[in-house]
């Protein structure tokens, strides 16, 4: 089984300040982990994703992760958040058990105060 | 050379109606997805197909069926169409069924059942 838990529902920062999305996750297989953002009224988007390579992850637009195994954490980090950054970000973890399983989990919604 | 293609992209009908919605992508993809995204914006997988055959199929209501006439295709038909139906229903397609390849998501089909 696995399962993904985004830890704030939203998170509001002010423009030019650091953004910190947080996201855990369980797998009872080595896992794949990804980051989408989905900006209003649009599909979703690959931020970055973690493979079982580098454990520090960067993505487009400044967006980077780091996959901690210890702590099963994979938070999202931004050094400066930007006004187009407003968006909702999903974290996603996904296994092969045969097949590929996803499991998305339930999305932060992040504002950018100017 | 939009990669994931859906229509329509908003549907709007009566309960009891039988609707469907189209999915294509270009992208030469061997597997695709239909998503449905509730009004929290949760997504929940319910359908997976790999080359043209059925991989994933969550707990969703026989009334809704896939169809995947080639494997650039994937078609979600409804029937009997209930109020609860009503949501965003995204597409998606990733290379390969393996876990450690990211998705890439059509605009999403707004579906509102009155």
């Amino acid at each position: 089984a696995q399962s993904v838990t985004q830890l704030d529902s939203h998170v509001s920062v002010s423009e030019g300040t650091p953004v910190l999305l947080r996201c855990n996750y369980s797998s009872s297989y080595s896992p794949s982990l990804f980051w989408y953002v989905q900006h209003p009224n649009k599909g979703l988007q690959l931020l970055l994703k973690y493979t079982s390579a580098a454990t520090l992850v960067k993505g487009i637009n400044g967006f980077e992760a780091e996959f901690k195994k210890s702590e099963t954490s994979f938070h999202l980090t931004k050094p400066s958040a930007h006004m187009s950054d407003a968006a909702e970000y999903f974290c996603v973890v996904s296994v092969s058990g045969g097949y590929q399983k996803v499991t998305f989990g339930t999305g932060t919604k992040l504002q950018v105060i100017p | 050379d939009t990669a994931v293609s859906q229509t329509p992209k908003y549907l709007v009908t009566q309960m009891g109606n039988d609707k469907s919605i189209k999915c294509e992508q270009n992208l030469g993809h061997d597997t695709m997805y239909w998503y449905k995204q509730d009004s929290k914006k949760f997504l929940k997988i319910m359908f997976s197909y790999n080359n043209k055959e059925l991989i994933i199929n969550e707990t969703v209501p026989n009334r809704f069926s896939p169809k995947s006439p080639d494997k650039a295709h994937l078609n979600l038909h409804i029937n009997s169409l209930e109020l609860g139906d009503s949501a965003v229903y995204f597409c998606a397609s990733s290379p390969t069924s393996a876990s450690s390849y990211e998705q890439y998501f059509g605009p999403g089909t707004r579906l509102t059942v009155t």
